[in-house]
């Protein structure tokens, strides 16, 4: 069945770098896929979407990349800042269901 | 505007009660979600109501739980029996289209 998962549970960047968060997917099925971040205490906030016929797609500060090939997602943030920080799920969806990976933990370093 | 609101924010029962958890959606939106978030674990999907009919149920894990949507707004997730394995944030998320679901803040739901 689906599966959507991420390479690195935790990824620490120094502030003002950019951050690559990365996910596998294991099912063609999706049509799209969303990336949201979650702070401790709240529920997740979208991001960015991406529709699964596309390859890339820009937002503020936000990139995602799509590699269909490959089976592979990225999120990337420029010029990371503090309050950046938090756990990030990549979601694949079809129709209306989400599947969501285990998320992994961005520590932004002062 | 006013995002999705959970009531209660914490629930704390004893195993075996009955529990209720309440989502208000984002007004508007016909499409409402109910997710259960494990610690270190991605949201699962539970259910699925487009307006006042559940679509999909095909999430719920046992038939100790029970969702309803009696408008088509607000939505009341129901656990029955409760047992210490329920414990979880339990998160509700509304939309108009399925690709951009918001979420709420969840209730935590503790089972001793």
């Amino acid at each position: 069945g689906e599966s959507v998962g991420l390479h690195l549970p935790t990824l620490s960047v120094q502030e003002g770098d950019n951050s690559i968060i990365n996910c596998a997917y294991s099912n063609s099925a999706s049509d799209y896929f969303i990336w949201y971040k979650q702070e401790s205490g709240k529920g997740p906030q979208f991001i960015i979407d991406i529709r699964s016929n596309m390859d890339k797609r820009q937002g503020q500060r936000v990139t995602v990349l799509l590699n269909k090939t490959v089976k592979h997602l990225s999120l990337q943030i420029a010029a990371t800042q503090p309050g950046d920080s938090a756990v990030y799920f990549c979601a694949g969806g079809s129709s209306y269901k989400l599947i969501f990976g285990s998320g992994t933990r961005l520590l932004v370093r002062p | 505007g006013a995002g999705v609101s959970q009531t209660p924010s914490n629930k704390v029962t004893e195993k075996g009660k009955y529990v209720e958890l309440r989502c208000d959606p984002i007004s508007g939106h016909t499409a409402l979600y109910w997710y259960r978030q494990s610690l270190g674990q991605g949201p699962e999907f539970l259910i699925y109501f487009q307006g006042t009919g559940a679509a999909d149920d095909s999430g719920l894990p046992n038939d100790r739980f029970f969702a309803v949507r009696p408008e088509g707004s607000v939505s009341t997730l129901k656990i029955q029996r409760t047992e210490r394995g329920d414990s979880a944030v339990y998160l509700c998320a509304s939309s108009l289209r399925s690709s951009e679901q918001f979420f709420g803040p969840g209730t935590r739901l503790t089972v001793l």
